[in-house]
């Protein structure tokens, strides 16, 4: 079965204080990670898809990496903007996601 | 603007209540999915279709129905016989096939709670 686990559960930041996001994953068969950013009481808004170890992604203050075991989110010098609840999905085999429990990012000014 | 539209917002269900939940898409996608979302937990798979007339159950199907009649809509019906029914309901769309066909595109959600 496939499993996705997110630490922390929660990150608390300063605003310019730069940290990662981590997801372990136990799969057969990787055909892709995604992640994806929450924002409350709204439906989760497509960032990144990675295909293979080594593949690295970034937009604005995100960075993506993968590795065989697990994927990073890095968030360099945040802004409160940047707060949200950030998901990683696995897909394996079939077109179906099984998605992590995701890590709540609270950005203070 | 194309997206996907979910209504209510919030809905209430009332003790061996049927209820429906709406899905339309206007990005002309063929497969659709709905999730549940339960706080501490990843988004888990109740329902999903692929073409018009025909969907599967994913993982947490038991006390759910869905029809598919038009490309455009996928509702959800949470029936009486699902007995834990709050959580926040998602709905998505996809391509499936072609370069985009991983990435989901989500409603804003449902949140249903029972009176």
């Amino acid at each position: 079965e496939d499993q996705v686990t997110q630490s922390p559960e929660a990150l608390r930041l300063q605003e310019g204080e730069s940290s990662s996001l981590n997801c372990s994953y136990t799969v057969s068969g990787l055909r892709g990670l995604f992640w994806y950013r929450q924002d409350p009481g709204k439906g989760p808004e497509f960032l990144f898809t990675l295909y293979s170890a080594g593949e690295e992604k970034e937009k604005e203050r995100l960075k993506a990496t993968l590795t065989k075991k697990e994927s990073f989110l890095h968030i360099t010098a945040p802004k409160p903007e940047d707060s949200a609840t950030y998901l990683c999905a696995v897909q394996a085999g079939d077109y179906k996601l099984s998605f992590g429990a995701g890590t709540t990012v609270t950005v203070r000014a | 603007d194309g997206g996907i539209t979910q209504s209510p917002k919030y809905l209430f269900r009332k003790e061996g209540q049927n209820v429906t939940l709406s899905c339309e898409q206007n990005l002309n996608h063929d497969a659709m999915y709905w999730y549940r979302q339960d706080p501490g937990q990843g988004l888990r798979l109740i329902y999903y279709s692929q073409i018009v007339n025909d969907f599967q159950k994913g993982d947490i199907a038991e006390g759910y129905s869905v029809s598919r009649e038009k490309k455009e809509s996928f509702p959800l019906t949470v029936t009486s016989a699902q007995k834990n029914p709050t959580a926040f309901y998602l709905c998505a769309s996809s391509h499936p096939s072609g370069p985009s066909r991983e990435k989901l595109f989500f409603g804003s959600g449902t949140q249903l709670s029972v009176l």
